[in-house]
């Protein structure tokens, strides 16, 4: 397709477990975006990647979050040991170039129980 | 203090209304200000990208940006229920990290 895809698109995990999100970008963006959208919040900004380099990780919320792009374009997001409070929406934006538009997926729900 | 606020509504008007979005900011390095769409259940996508000072006009939709104030605007005339969404706006500094600092999204319904 010519957006940018997420998988899954729904997840549930038991409060301990370790998940990882997936983000497909369109093709030929350089910069990949994560972001977290708690229910009924705006998004706020998780980390971005320009090519396979990590350039910002401030957003973060704590060392049990992880995000990689070994190549340049599939990006995975790993929480490890996840806990209630990470229940929401997790989205991912490509873009072409700096300061160009963010194009988003539809985001991964993640529900913690 | 956060650093953008938005009125989270909700906001429900008749079909036809003008509707007026607005959001206010507290950090002078936000340059690019961008107000995105999202419909439930879907990713936020762009209806306005503003660069600095001034209005810009795409169809029904106008966006205004006034740096001296640090308050930002999206008109929506003659409003539909296809509108109907969450409205959020994205700012972004002119140098450093490319992060958007979003607002808390206003969601608005129009009424047949």
């Amino acid at each position: 397709g010519a957006g940018v895809s997420q998988s899954p698109r729904y997840k549930v995990a038991k409060r301990g477990q370790d998940v990882a999100l997936r983000c497909d970008p369109i093709s030929g963006h350089v910069s990949l975006f994560w972001y977290q959208q708690a229910l009924g919040q705006g998004p706020e900004f998780l980390t971005y990647f320009q090519n396979e380099a990590q350039l910002d990780k401030s957003g973060l919320p704590s060392d049990r979050f992880f995000a990689e792009r070994p190549e340049g374009s599939v990006s995975t997001l790993k929480i490890q040991r996840t806990q209630q409070e990470d229940s929401a929406v997790y989205l991912c934006a490509s873009s072409l170039a700096q300061r160009a538009e963010q194009f988003f997926g539809p985001g991964t729900r993640l529900t913690v129980l | 203090q956060k650093e953008v606020e938005q009125d989270p509504g909700p906001l429900s008007v008749p079909e036809g209304a003008i509707v007026s979005l607005n959001c206010t900011y507290s950090n002078s390095a936000f340059q690019y200000f961008m107000w995105y769409r999202q419909y439930s259940r879907k990713g936020p996508e762009l209806l306005m990208y503003t660069y600095s000072s001034g209005n810009k006009e795409d169809g029904r939709f106008t966006a205004q940006v006034d740096k001296s104030s640090k308050y930002i605007s999206l008109f929506i005339r003659d409003s539909q229920p296809s509108d109907s969404a969450t409205y959020l706006c994205a700012l972004l500094t002119q140098g450093g990290s490319e992060k958007l600092v979003f607002g808390k999204g206003m969601k608005l319904t129009v009424n047949p």
